[in-house]
């Protein structure tokens, strides 16, 4: 059973507009959400998280929402750039817990 | 730079033959976590070590077992590999539980 969904396996958005990524999750006792971004033949590199007391975490060109009620995060790029382009993973934690459970990720490519 | 390190990038075994990943951290960090990650995936944490103390994930096959000797290496030893073993193992490393993970590149296994 998949706690955390990214349901959008791939996005395409023109340079300079805004991405926005989703994610869903089904644990209610998750208190703590992380996006990573990956690039090709690399490991996954921490991008941005949020705590459960937040609805926003804001990092220069990349904001996280979270929506409690409707068990939903997403990440906003603003501007999008082609460096952008790499597959993204949410990641949630339980409070009590010592790990993280990730989502299936979503490819994103920023066209030029 | 400090990082976390993962040989061979590709490894190649055959069908229930014994292989050994390798894992190395300059971070000095406490936690070391094995994923195993197969094609469209979530990443599926294994097991974690929080400094000598071992902790196996309740479904991780007991074909799979893990070395910390000191603080820098992780090893994942898989015992009698299957096909269905084939997939992109991932090491990765935190100070602290629930803290920042560092994701070394991972190590593509193939078995034939």
């Amino acid at each position: 059973d998949q706690q955390v969904k990214q349901n959008s396996p791939s996005l395409s958005v023109q340079e300079g507009r805004i991405s926005i990524l989703n994610c869903d999750y089904t644990n209610s006792m998750f208190d703590y959400f992380l996006w990573y971004k990956k690039y090709p033949a690399e490991g996954p590199t921490f991008l941005i998280s949020i705590s459960s007391i937040k609805d926003k975490n804001e990092d220069g060109r990349f904001t996280v929402f979270l929506n409690k009620s409707a068990k939903h995060l997403s990440l906003h790029i603003v501007p999008s750039q082609p460096g952008d382009s790499a597959v993204y993973f949410c990641a949630a934690s339980e409070r009590g817990t010592y790990k993280y459970i990730f989502g299936t990720g979503t490819r994103l490519k920023v066209l030029a | 730079d400090a990082m976390v390190i993962q040989n061979p990038r590709y490894q190649v075994t055959q069908f229930g033959k014994p292989v050994t990943l390798s894992c190395s951290q300059t971070l000095n960090h406490n936690v070391m976590y094995w994923y195993q990650q197969k094609s469209s995936q979530a990443p599926k944490l294994l097991f974690h070590y929080y400094d000598k103390d071992f902790n196996n994930e309740a479904d991780t096959p007991d074909n799979f077992q893990s070395r910390r000797p000191n603080t820098s290496f992780c090893f994942l030893d898989i015992r009698s590999p299957g096909l269905g073993d084939a997939a992109m193992y991932l090491c990765a490393t935190s100070r602290v539980k629930l803290g920042e993970q560092y994701f070394g590149p991972g190590t593509r296994l193939t078995v034939t």
